[in-house]
């Protein structure tokens, strides 16, 4: 089982609309949670992040967290093209020591 | 500051010989990262190093790979002898503390042909 588990998509979601993609993770005590989005060919940059289970917004972004069942989800409102991108699930373990850990990636297309 | 500064930004290399990669974290930034990305595996955590010592490296693929932090400033991640499925983009990170953002650098496309 991988340490941290994303759907690959591609999630097809018109623009305007709600994108919502979910992470789950490998219990390995206490943990930080983060959202990176990468566009092709670029190095991923960090949207938001999450410690404390609940919402998390911050613009059209909005993270959740589950700690004890395990996932974290990333919702996008009124999605914009300039929105497709692969989002990227990173969780740092810090119980082995502050490893940062990412999901596969989920990408994302915006269609007009 | 100037971020997380890679070199060089592609290389290609014929089977066999030895690639040395190179990264410079942001000053201040106790952790280090090296990951390697590829669309089968996605982004794969290497090997990492806190105040430049090596804290896991259990993602180091075979005994090909090596990678050192002889000061804060300066890392390298080293492939002797390259092969053909050692392609792939390798990227740098770093991060200030435990559980903040982690910084990444603009990646170094590897081609080992």
């Amino acid at each position: 089982q991988k340490e941290v588990e994303q759907n690959s998509g591609p999630l097809s979601v018109p623009e305007g609309a709600i994108a919502s993609l979910n992470c789950t993770y490998s219990d390995r005590g206490s943990q930080s949670f983060f959202w990176y989005r990468q566009y092709s060919g670029k190095s991923p940059e960090l949207i938001m992040f999450i410690y404390s289970n609940g919402d998390k917004e911050d613009g059209r972004f909005t993270a959740q967290l589950n700690k004890a069942s395990q996932y974290v989800s990333l919702l996008i409102r009124d999605s914009q093209p300039s929105d497709s991108a692969t989002y990227l699930c990173a969780v740092n373990f810090e119980a082995a020591g502050n490893k940062l850990t990412f999901g596969g990636g989920t990408r994302v297309l915006v269609k007009p | 500051d100037a971020g997380v500064i890679q070199s060089p930004r592609h290389e290609v290399t014929e089977m066999g010989q030895e690639v040395t990669l190179r990264c410079k974290p942001i000053s201040g930034h106790d952790y280090l990262f090296w990951y390697r990305q590829t669309m089968m595996r996605g982004l794969e955590l290497l090997i990492y190093f806190n105040n430049n010592v090596p804290i896991d490296d259990s993602g180091m693929p075979e005994d090909r790979f090596s990678a050192k932090m002889p000061n804060a400033s300066f890392s390298t991640l080293k492939i002797q002898p390259s092969e053909p499925r050692d392609s792939a983009v390798y990227f740098c990170a770093s991060t200030r503390t435990m559980g903040t953002e982690a910084f990444f650098g603009q990646g170094t496309r590897l081609t080992v042909v």
